[in-house]
């Protein structure tokens, strides 16, 4: 079976710019969340969702970013305007049908550079 | 609230040493725990799980046990190849929320 896939896998851009990170989950997992990881400040929970409805976005960072899932498949995190300070790996994950004792299955990240 | 804290890195061991790398939480209630290792340049990756008191977890020779009584999911290996070498993350899950410990680097030398 396919794993959770990002695209794309590096992003280099100027400051100002729009940035859009995408996820595909894993067929018949209905929990997606995005993650943040620096060397300063570890992995951060950005959001997540739970068939389809976002249930906690209090890790985002500010109005800059944004999370959708249009379907049960995928998500997209949209940061606009970007700014240097947002470089990090993103990293998005699903995971079964409960929070609580499902492991989560991670992407491979998208590292993204803000010049 | 709750919290993991694991032992800071980095962690570095010869080939076939002992490994145990600390990990203790705090929260209420009964959580599920989970480490993950994460390798260069990838996502994390469940490497085992625990969901309730004295439940022990294995994975590729590591193991941990869900110590209620100290709080604790120590990760241990009898002997570490250098294929080990990776960022090693206890967690905690509960009430729909997930928390990650800070990480563990840990370099396995020849």
């Amino acid at each position: 079976d396919a794993g959770v896939i990002q695209s794309p896998r590096h992003e280099v851009t100027e400051m100002g710019q729009e940035v859009t990170l995408r996820c595909k989950l894993i067929s018949g997992h209905n929990s997606l969340f995005w993650y943040r990881q620096t060397m300063m400040r570890g992995l951060e929970l950005l959001i997540y969702f739970n068939n389809n409805v976002p249930i906690d976005d209090s890790g985002m960072p500010e109005d800059r970013f944004s999370a959708k899932m249009p379907n049960a498949s995928f998500s997209t995190l949209k940061i606009q305007p970007s700014e240097p300070r947002d470089s990090a790996v993103y990293f998005c994950a699903s995971s079964g049908d409960s929070l609580s004792n499902q492991p989560q299955h991670f992407g491979d990240g998208t590292r993204l550079s803000i010049l | 609230g709750d919290s993991v804290t694991q032992m800071e890195g980095p962690v570095t061991l010869s080939e076939e040493a002992f490994l145990t790398i600390n990990c203790t939480y705090t929260a209420t209630g009964y959580p599920s725990l989970f480490w993950y290792v994460q390798y260069p340049g990838e996502g994390l990756q469940l490497l085992l799980k625990a969901t309730k008191a004295d439940d022990k977890g294995s994975n590729k020779g590591f193991e941990a046990t869900y110590r209620k009584e100290t709080t604790s999911f120590h990760l241990e290996k009898g002997s570490v190849q250098v294929s080990d070498s990776a960022v090693y993350f206890c967690a905690l899950s509960q009430n729909d929320k997930i928390i990650f410990g800070k990480g563990t680097r840990l370099h396995i030398l020849p």
